[in-house]
């Protein structure tokens, strides 16, 4: 079945430094990708919207300047905090929509970001 | 936007029971409706999806129910077992239309033994 890659699990950085994370697409094509925050004990709240080759939609609220976002091809979409602040702490998810359309939006394992 | 709204927010219920976990949507043009199952520090997983235009739908103990016309939907899942204990979300979208998901705040379930 398809399989959403993301890289790293976990990361610990200091506050003021910036962090990357990867989000993979291992056996198909996704046109879109899209970018969670989860809170402990709370719901998955969108980020943004990235679309292979365009700038990313940015959901009401998100800082585009401090979460850059880039999806360079089709399997690959990459989330970088910039400047991180303790507040930044939280599990980061990414999801994919095969470029098919046809099948269920797959989702990544997470990364939990702790900004110390 | 589209607003879903999940009940109840925890539910323990003792294995070989059923639990049922109620959403409800309030966007008419959502056509799509997954449920999620999400365990502690994973990402979540899809159990079962249904689109508007069934109004049920099984896969082994897991079954889904739609109404369109009252707008909800539930999740069932008979003879529970220990391991599906989990966090369920259910969500809301409007398919092959690149939407994201808009999602419940989740259903904390827990089977005793």
């Amino acid at each position: 079945g398809a399989v959403v890659s993301q890289h790293p699990s976990r990361v610990i950085c200091k506050s003021g430094t910036s962090v990357k994370i990867e989000c993979r697409s291992l056996d198909f094509q996704a046109t879109t990708m899209f970018w969670y925050r989860q809170f402990p004990k709370q719901s998955l709240m969108l980020m943004a919207t990235s679309n292979e080759g365009s700038k990313a939609t940015y959901e009401q609220g998100v800082e585009k300047d401090k979460f850059l976002i880039n999806h360079a091809s089709l399997t690959l979409s990459t989330l970088t905090v910039t400047s991180a602040h303790p507040e930044d702490s939280s599990f980061y998810i990414c999801s994919a929509l095969d470029r098919g359309m046809n099948s269920p939006l797959h989702f990544g394992n997470g990364t939990r970001l702790t900004v110390t | 936007g589209e607003n879903v709204e999940q009940h109840p927010s925890t539910l323990s219920v003792q294995e070989g029971d059923s639990a049922v976990i109620k959403c409800t949507y309030s966007d008419s043009a959502s056509n799509y409706f997954p449920w999620y199952k999400q365990e502690l520090g994973k990402g979540p997983q899809l159990i079962i999806d249904i689109r508007s235009n069934v109004g049920e739908k099984k896969d082994q103990r897991i079954a889904v129910t739609l109404n369109k016309t009252a707008k909800h939907f539930s999740l069932h899942i008979t003879e529970t077992q220990p391991e599906d204990s989990a966090v369920y979300f259910c969500a809301a979208s409007i398919y092959n239309s690149g939407y994201a998901l808009n999602f419940g705040k989740g259903t904390s379930l827990l089977v005793t033994p």
